[in-house]
């Protein structure tokens, strides 16, 4: 079970909109920036998002971030059936000690 | 451009040790924190350990606290994990990764299998 919650599974059409939410507490997203990692099948993770809303050069502007509180929105325009991947959000923890935290991972489905 | 290399990974025994490295180009390897992370067969990324950019500060999961250590050479640029007492839930794809915003760049992983 991960201090950072997100739903298990998303789906949507091409060229639908979808969300993905990553729910955690005052200790973590709250006072931490947020960043978001798509891995597809069979490779390594890719960070998609950073310090809440930034993108990385080349992650297109279809991929967007935002931070309300103590929750995370991925959110992800025009999908592409090559957007089909594992999507996970991290922070920092500052609770005792700094720990790094990953959410469960939502799988995305372009149907 | 930012190349990380992970190495090290095998079948080992529960109970024994391994050490993996990861060999960082590309970039200057002393200015940067580094990650050790997991991830089982089929299961979710698990952040495992952390190293400061100059080595002075590391932090751990409770899951590997005590058992695995990080460290890393700043002649040879490569980041370590020793892993003692290993268990059968150890067995994980390990990816090193740099942090800068967040954990920034990832390498391919190398696969530790715990089985007897």
């Amino acid at each position: 079970q991960s201090v950072l919650t997100q739903p298990p599974s998303v789906s949507a059409a091409p060229g639908q909109k979808v969300t993905i939410s990553c729910s955690g507490s005052s200790s973590n997203i709250g006072i931490n920036y947020v960043s978001w990692y798509q891995q597809l099948p069979g490779t390594a993770p890719k960070l998609l998002i950073y310090d809440n809303n930034k993108r990385p050069s080349g992650i297109p502007e279809r991929f967007s971030g935002s931070k309300s509180g103590t929750s995370a929105t991925l959110g992800i325009t025009g999908l592409q059936t090559g957007d089909e991947a594992d999507y996970y959000c991290g922070t920092w923890d500052t609770s005792l000690s700094a720990l790094w935290l990953f959410g469960g991972g939502t799988k995305l489905t372009v149907l | 451009q930012v190349q990380l290399v992970e190495s090290g990974g095998g079948v080992v025994q529960p109970g024994r040790s391994l050490r993996l490295s990861c060999a960082a180009s590309g970039f200057s390897f002393s200015n940067y924190g580094m990650h050790w992370v997991r991830q089982a067969p089929g299961k979710g990324l698990e952040w495992v350990a952390f190293i400061s950019n100059d080595g002075s500060n590391k932090n751990y999961a409770d899951s590997v606290k005590g058992r695995f250590t990080i460290s890393r050479d700043k002649f040879n640029n490569t980041l370590h994990l020793q892993m003692n007492s290993l268990r059968a839930e150890d067995t994980a794809m390990y990816y090193c990764a740099r942090e800068k915003y967040g954990i920034e760049y990832w390498g391919q992983g190398t696969l530790v299998t715990v089985s007897s």
